[in-house]
C-alpha cells in the first residue's frame, strides 16, 4: 500500500520569497502524484499532477513540482509567493489503477508581508 | 455549474440521530469517493465506488452506509451519530482509477 510523508507541518514565508514544500512517498508499484491546495473553509483544489512523461510539472498559480523516482519525492515549489497563497497544501499519491488516493498530513503555508 | 456538489454544507445534530449527506457530480466520471477530514485536517478515504459498485470500504463502522443510485450520485447515511463523527466530509469523483479527484466543498458535521 502507498503512503505519503510531508516533511514540514508549517512553513512561514515572507511575501515575494520562494517556497518549497517537501513530499516523499512510498509504494512498490507505479504511482500518480498530486498536489492539492485547501483555502480556509473550502474544498480541495488540484494544483498539479504527475501521471507520466516529463518529471517537471507546472501547475496553476505559478506552482511547479519535480518527480524524482530514485528519491521517491515530489517537492512543490513557487519562486515568489503572494499573501493569497496562505493555505493548507496536501501531497497525494495513488497507485496506477487503484481506487484510493492517499494524502499526506498537510503543510500549512503562512505568507506574511 | 458546480462540478461536485454536496448538501448540506453545515450539519449540526445531536448524538444518536441519523443523518444523510448528498453528493452529485456532473463531470461524467465513473468513480466517486467519500473522504473524512478530522480536526487536524488529516484526510482519510472512507469509500470508493466505481459504476455504482462499492470498491473500497476502508474499515469504516457499519453505522456509515453509502448509497449510489446512479453513477452521478453518491450519498452517505450515518446512523446513531457519535461525538467522534464530528468532522468535515468530502465527496469527490475521478475519471478513472488513480486519476486526480475533484472535490466538493465539504459538509461540516458537528455532533453535540
Amino acid at each position: 500500500a502507498q503512503s505519503v510523508t510531508q516533511l514540514d507541518s508549517q512553513v512561514p514565508v515572507f511575501e515575494e520569497a520562494p517556497v518549497e514544500l517537501r513530499c516523499n512517498y512510498s509504494s512498490s508499484v507505479s504511482v500518480y502524484l498530486f498536489w492539492y491546495v485547501q483555502y480556509p473553509n473550502q474544498g480541495l483544489q488540484l494544483l498539479l499532477k504527475y501521471l507520466s512523461g516529463s518529471t517537471l510539472v507546472k501547475g496553476i498559480n505559478g506552482f511547479e513540482a519535480e518527480f524524482n523516482k530514485s528519491q521517491t519525492s515530489f517537492h512543490l515549489r513557487k519562486p515568489s509567493v503572494h499573501i493569497s497563497d496562505t493555505a493548507e497544501y496536501f501531497c497525494a499519491v495513488s497507485e496506477v489503477n487503484d481506487y484510493k488516493l492517499s494524502f499526506g498530513a498537510g503543510t500549512t503555508v503562512t505568507v506574511r508581508a | 455549474d458546480t462540478a461536485v456538489s454536496q448538501t448540506p454544507k453545515y450539519l449540526v445534530t445531536q448524538m444518536g440521530n441519523d443523518k444523510s449527506i448528498k453528493c452529485e457530480q456532473n463531470l461524467g466520471h465513473d468513480t466517486m469517493y467519500w473522504y473524512k477530514q478530522d480536526s487536524k485536517k488529516f484526510l482519510k478515504i472512507m469509500f470508493s465506488y466505481n459504476n455504482k459498485e462499492l470498491i473500497i470500504n476502508e474499515t469504516v463502522p457499519n453505522r456509515f452506509s453509502p448509497k449510489s443510485p446512479d453513477k452521478a450520485h453518491l450519498n452517505l447515511h450515518i446512523n446513531s451519530l457519535e461525538l467522534g463523527d464530528s468532522a468535515v466530509y468530502f465527496c469527490a469523483s475521478s475519471q478513472f482509477a488513480g486519476a486526480e479527484a475533484f472535490f466538493g466543498q465539504g459538509t461540516r458535521l458537528t455532533v453535540v
